[in-house]
C-alpha cells in the first residue's frame, strides 16, 4: 500500500501553546486528506476533510479556529492545534485520499497530551 | 451526509470460529467499502475491500459481501485466530473522494 507519513508520533505541551501535526503522502499525490481525532477504545471520528489548495471542510461541533487545517500541496497536510487545552489531549491521525484507486491510507497517529 | 453503522460494539469468539461484522450506509452513492484493522496504538491497515460493482470478495481467511439493495455490507473471518484480536472499522465513500466515513468499530478478541 501507499505511504503516509505522520509527525510528530508523539507530544507534550503546556496548556495555551500550539502544536502542528503533519500528514505527508510519500508515494502518491493526495488532493483530499482527512483528519481524525479517536478517544481510546472508541471510533475515529471525522474532524475535517482537507482539499489542496482550497479551505477545509469542518464537521459539525468541530472548532475551525480551534483546530487550524492548511493543504499547501498535494503531499502535505497540517493541523494546528491553537491554544492547546487538557481536553484536546487524543490520538489524532490523518489519512490521504489515493484518487486512481478510490483509496485511503492512514499516517501513524499523533498522541498529543497537553498538561 | 453518509452514516455507516456498525455491529456488533464487541465481539468475542472462540479461536477457530468465524467472526461476522455487519455495516449500513445511507447514502446509495458509496461505491467503495473498506475495511480496516487497528491494533492498540497503531494506524488502521487496510484489510480488504469491495466496491459496487460486486457482491463478494474474498482474501484466503477474510471475506466482504454487499448487497446494494439493501444498503448493507458484512466482514467475515473464518478459522479465527488470536492475532485477529483488534478493532474493525468499516468504512464508505464514494469515487470522486469527498466522503470517507467510518463505522464505531468492532472490537474482535479471539480466545484461544
Amino acid at each position: 500500500g501507499a505511504v503516509v507519513s505522520q509527525h510528530p508520533s508523539r507530544v507534550i505541551c503546556k496548556s495555551g501553546t500550539s502544536v502542528k501535526i503533519e500528514c505527508r503522502s510519500l508515494d502518491f499525490q493526495a488532493t483530499t486528506m482527512f483528519w481524525y481525532r479517536q478517544f481510546p477504545k472508541q471510533s475515529l471520528m471525522l474532524m475535517a476533510t482537507s482539499n489542496e489548495g482550497s479551505k477545509a471542510t469542518y464537521e459539525q461541533g468541530v472548532e475551525k479556529d480551534k483546530f487550524l487545517i492548511n493543504h499547501a500541496s498535494l503531499t502535505l497536510s497540517t493541523l494546528t492545534v491553537t491554544s492547546a487545552h487538557p481536553e484536546d489531549s487524543s490520538f489524532y491521525i490523518c489519512s490521504a485520499y489515493r484518487a486512481v484507486n478510490t483509496e485511503a491510507f492512514f499516517g501513524q497517529g499523533t498522541r498529543l497530551t497537553v498538561v | 451526509g453518509e452514516n455507516v453503522e456498525q455491529h456488533p460494539s464487541t465481539l468475542s469468539v472462540q479461536e477457530g470460529d468465524s467472526a461476522v461484522i455487519k455495516c449500513t450506509y445511507s447514502d446509495s452513492a458509496s461505491n467503495y467499502f473498506p475495511w480496516y484493522k487497528q491494533e492498540l496504538g497503531k494506524r488502521p491497515q487496510l484489510i480488504i475491500d469491495i466496491r459496487s460493482n460486486v457482491g463478494e470478495k474474498k482474501d484466503q481467511r477474510i471475506a466482504v459481501t454487499l448487497n446494494k439493495t439493501a444498503k448493507h455490507f458484512s466482514l467475515h473471518i473464518t478459522e479465527t485466530q488470536p492475532e485477529d484480536s483488534a478493532v474493525y472499522f468499516c468504512a464508505a465513500s464514494m469515487s470522486t473522494g469527498n466522503q470517507f466515513y467510518f463505522g464505531t468499530g468492532t472490537s474482535l478478541t479471539v480466545i484461544p
